[in-house]
């Protein structure tokens, strides 16, 4: 099956500052690749995605870069302000609809 | 719409006992999903019912099961509990042919 390795495990930056979350997927048939950031207490949100026919796709200050050759793909934050602490998991999806998760990043943003 | 809703939101149960957790989905959402979340672990993925039928399985034993209603509404179950199926299981519901899924806010079950 597949199988989802997010790094790193918690990151730290300075408000203003960026940063980087990376994932690799096992499964070379992974079409879909989402993000979700869950807030201490609250569900998962999707914030982005993007599919294996698109290599990088922007919303304002998240930014999500797709290799499907190395089978990684990356969350980018520019401009990371406080309410940007929370927990993100990235995720790849089989065509059939199955979803695997990555074990999460704890990101705190330092003011 | 309103969204992905669970009940019960918080559940107590005992070593051995059984469990039955409800997930209504968004209206028109055939699909439902259901997670094991736990600290360090992630989300794991339990089963994805669409149109009553089970789609997809993750690698869970047998005393997780679930079901789905004609009405899209579904239901997990544990038996036998033990101690580390103390966790928050949530559920997820996605359009048809879609990939998004939306989660509701989860059950917090707790095993002593």
């Amino acid at each position: 099956g597949e199988n989802v390795e997010q790094h790193p495990s918690t990151l730290s930056v300075q408000e203003g500052d960026s940063a980087v979350i990376k994932c690799t997927y096992s499964d070379s048939a992974s079409n879909y690749f989402p993000w979700y950031k869950q807030e201490l207490g609250k569900r998962p949100q999707l914030i982005i995605d993007i599919r294996s026919n698109v290599g990088e796709k922007k919303d304002q200050r998240i930014a999500v870069t797709l290799n499907k050759t190395a089978k990684h793909f990356s969350l980018h934050i520019t401009e990371t302000q406080p309410e940007d602490s929370a927990v993100y998991f990235c995720a790849a999806s089989n065509p059939d609809y199955k979803l695997s998760f990555g074990a999460g990043t704890t990101v705190t943003v330092r003011a | 719409k309103a969204g992905v809703t669970q009940t019960p939101r918080y559940l107590i149960k005992t070593r051995g006992q059984q469990v039955t957790l409800s997930c209504s989905p968004i209206s028109g959402h055939r699909s439902v999903s259901w997670y094991q979340q736990t600290p360090g672990q992630g989300l794991q993925f339990l089963f994805e019912y669409f149109s009553e039928t089970q789609r997809n399985k993750g690698n869970f034993p047998g005393r997780f099961s679930g079901r789905q209603f004609s009405n899209s509404r579904s239901e997990m179950n544990v038996s036998t509990l033990e101690l580390g199926d103390s966790a928050l299981y949530l559920c997820a519901s996605s359009r048809d042919y879609s990939y998004e899924q939306y989660f509701g806010p989860g059950t917090r079950l707790t095993v002593t």
